[in-house]
């Protein structure tokens, strides 16, 4: 069974760093991975998704690598906003067409002015 | 922003009632989703469609039932609502696979908060 996990649970950073968020699972045989953000009270918003053939994404200062074989991914944020203070969400599709998502449960981040 | 909305947003209600939750999409998209939202649990999938009147159990079905009667619209049931179904629902929706599969993107709506007293 599929386990996605997250590390820290919770960070705390000065702005204008640059900060890695970790994102591990236990099942290399992923379709794709998906990184979202999730604002307080709100819904997620989608980020990056990174295809099992591939390495890396890029939005912006936001940066997602995938090595499938050790079972990780890591989110890079460059030069941190306070605007960036949030939880951010992997999710591990494991199951194909039918997009099935096991999500880790979050790093709760926090950009102090 | 993805077209979904999610009816109601907020809803208290009592023990043993029936509850609908219902998901409303504007992409024409293929597949839909429920998820629940639990602190220490993350996100967890409750049932999913993959097409008109085509439904499938997630990770967490029991005590729920969903329907699909059109591509726009998927209800989320609780039979008799229980004070663990307490919760943050989701719904998402994700794009057909075409050749290749495509990206496979999900997207997701703002969230009903259902609180069972």
């Amino acid at each position: 069974k599929q386990e996605v996990t997250q590390i820290p649970a919770a960070l705390s950073v000065p702005e204008g760093e640059n900060l890695v968020l970790n994102c591990s699972f236990t099942d290399s045989a992923i379709y794709n991975l998906q990184w979202f953000r999730q604002d307080p009270g709100k819904g997620l918003t989608s980020l990056l998704l990174i295809q099992s053939s591939q390495r890396e994404q890029t939005s912006g200062r936001l940066n997602a690598s995938l090595d499938k074989s050790s079972g990780r991914s890591t989110l890079y944020i460059a030069a941190s906003q306070p605007g960036d203070s949030a939880t951010y969400l992997c999710a591990v599709n494991s199951g194909g067409a039918t997009n099935k998502l096991i999500f880790g449960t979050g790093t709760l981040l926090a950009v102090q002015p | 922003d993805a077209g979904i909305t999610q009816s109601p947003r907020h809803k208290v209600t009592e023990t043993g009632t029936p509850v609908t939750l219902r998901c409303h999409q504007t992409e024409n998209h293929r597949y839909m989703y429920w998820y629940r939202q639990d602190p220490g649990h993350g996100l967890r999938l409750i049932h999913y469609s993959y097409g008109v009147k085509d439904t499938d159990k997630g990770e967490v079905s029991d005590g729920y039932s969903v329907s699909r009667s059109k591509t726009e619209d998927f209800l989320l049931t609780l039979e008799s609502a229980t004070s663990s179904q307490t919760s943050v629902y989701f719904c998402a929706i994700s794009e057909r696979p075409g050749q290749g599969m495509g990206r496979l993107e999900q997207y997701f709506g703002p969230g009903t908060r259902l609180t069972v007293t």
